[in-house]
């Protein structure tokens, strides 16, 4: 099963767009986290936002996560090439295992 | 920078043969984590593991799926017999806690004929 949907399914831009991907969740939870994963590669994480925090910044990224709501954003800004993946969202919940569920993914291209 | 090793990287096999995948977590990670992703799709949970122990494996199909990780350490994953739909990536993750950063191997693509 999987908890988190990300929107939209895929997004095309030029090099030096932000992109802006969305996630929402169905279940109250600890953490949600972002990962990127290159074609065929393995997944690697790129943040983590705690369920008491709101914004989270590393580099050129930028998350949101607003619980009111059930969602959580990832802007990439000034975006390059080498950003083309899929990213997904995955979300820690309350009282269970504290596994990750992961979402279907926003899979992006940016144009050179 | 320490990884998490899988292998094999490729793996074709006849429908009702045996087959079976390694994963080395990073060196000190108690938890680790068998995934499944179907192309198209975010990785689901098989199993995981705190140390030798099985802590989730709600998702496992359990009439073919095996898992162990004998001493805490290193893991296999095991399928008898494969069958056409068990086609799909099948990563590996570690961490240092549950429900916090994962560390994942490049996985293993596994062709079902």
């Amino acid at each position: 099963s999987q908890q988190g949907e990300e929107d939209p399914q895929a997004l095309s831009i030029q090099e030096g767009e932000n992109a802006t991907m969305n996630c929402s969740y169905k279940t109250s939870i600890n953490n949600l986290q972002w990962y990127r994963q290159n074609s065929g590669r393995g997944l690697v994480h790129l943040i983590l936002i705690r369920s008491n925090e709101r914004e989270k910044h590393s580099g050129r990224l930028r998350v949101t996560l607003d619980t009111s709501k059930k969602s959580s954003s990832l802007l990439i800004t000034a975006s390059r090439a080498a950003d083309t993946a899929s990213y997904f969202c995955a979300t820690s919940t309350q009282g269970g295992s504290e596994k990750l569920v992961f979402g279907k993914g926003t899979k992006l291209t940016v144009n050179p | 920078e320490a990884e998490v090793a899988q292998s094999p990287r490729y793996k074709i096999t006849e429908k009702s043969q045996a087959v079976a995948f390694w994963c080395d977590p990073i060196s000190g990670h108690a938890t680790l984590y068998w995934y499944r992703q179907i192309l198209g799709q975010g990785p689901e949970l098989l199993v995981q593991f705190q140390d030798e122990s099985v802590v989730d494996d709600s998702q496992l199909p359990k009439d073919r799926f095996s898992a162990e990780r004998l001493k805490g350490v290193d893991s296999t994953l095991k399928i008898q017999p494969a069958e056409l739909g068990d086609s799909a990536m099948y990563l590996c993750a570690s961490s240092w806690l549950g429900n916090g950063e994962q560390y994942f191997g490049p996985g293993t693509r596994l062709t079902v004929t």
